[in-house]
């Protein structure tokens, strides 16, 4: 069964540092999205993309994140100058046909910030 | 405020036991409804709810949304150890998740006790 890939499944970081989270999405879907869960909290939208841009955005998505399609294959969320508030689970999911078709998640980048 | 409210928040059942979740949703531009099965890491889809009052069924779990009321549940019949998992609701739609975004609630932890 197709699945997206995410790359690390867990990355530490210190402060301040940039970090690259990557994700390859399956390979004929066309819509990508980023989400995160703080441990013990819920999953949160954090941006949406399609066509090469950006098609929504929440609000917790600042100018410290942004999203690339760098290759065709891959999918990767940077995060500028990392907080200890950034540290959580990082997903990836893509979509075939956009929402409602529903989403295939990737396993997670856990990122802790130190 | 978009929201989607999940109860109970943790549920412990022995295993034959039928369990009901519940989830209620108050979100702009609602589109569907969707439950995931959340166990280690990666969220997987079970099911997508758009038409009040249709059962969507799959094995021994089922569901159903009720577009008036604004709320669905989901069933789980003879339940196994192999469910214990968390299970998420998700609206499509809202604001804070952007117009093809999912909102999530925080979950319901089911635990099945052998």
């Amino acid at each position: 069964e197709p699945e997206v890939t995410q790359t690390p499944s867990h990355q530490v970081t210190q402060m301040g540092q940039e970090v690259i989270l990557r994700c390859v999405p399956i390979s004929n879907h066309l819509y990508f999205y980023w989400y995160r869960q703080i441990l013990g909290q819920k999953v949160e939208f954090l941006v949406s993309f399609y066509n090469n841009e950006i098609s929504e955005k929440s609000e917790i998505f600042d100018d410290q994140f942004s999203v690339e399609r760098p290759d065709g294959s891959n999918f990767t969320l940077k995060i500028r100058s990392t907080k200890l508030e950034d540290s959580a689970m990082y997903f990836c999911a893509s979509s075939e046909a956009g929402v409602p078709y529903g989403y295939t998640f990737g396993s997670g980048t856990r990122l802790t910030v130190v | 405020e978009d929201k989607v409210v999940q109860s109970p928040l943790s549920l412990v059942v022995h295993e034959g036991d039928t369990v009901t979740l519940n989830c209620s949703y108050e979100v702009t531009n609602f589109r569907s409804l969707l439950w995931y099965k959340q166990e280690k890491k990666a969220p997987t889809f079970l099911f997508m709810l758009t038409s009040s009052g249709i059962e969507k069924k799959s094995g021994r779990l089922s569901s159903i949304l009720d577009k008036k009321e604004l709320f669905s549940i989901l069933n789980i019949t003879a339940t196994q150890t192999g469910d214990s998992a968390v299970y998420l609701c998700a609206a499509v739609g809202g604001l804070g998740g952007g117009a093809d975004g999912l909102t999530f609630g925080k979950g319901t932890h089911l635990i099945i006790q052998p």
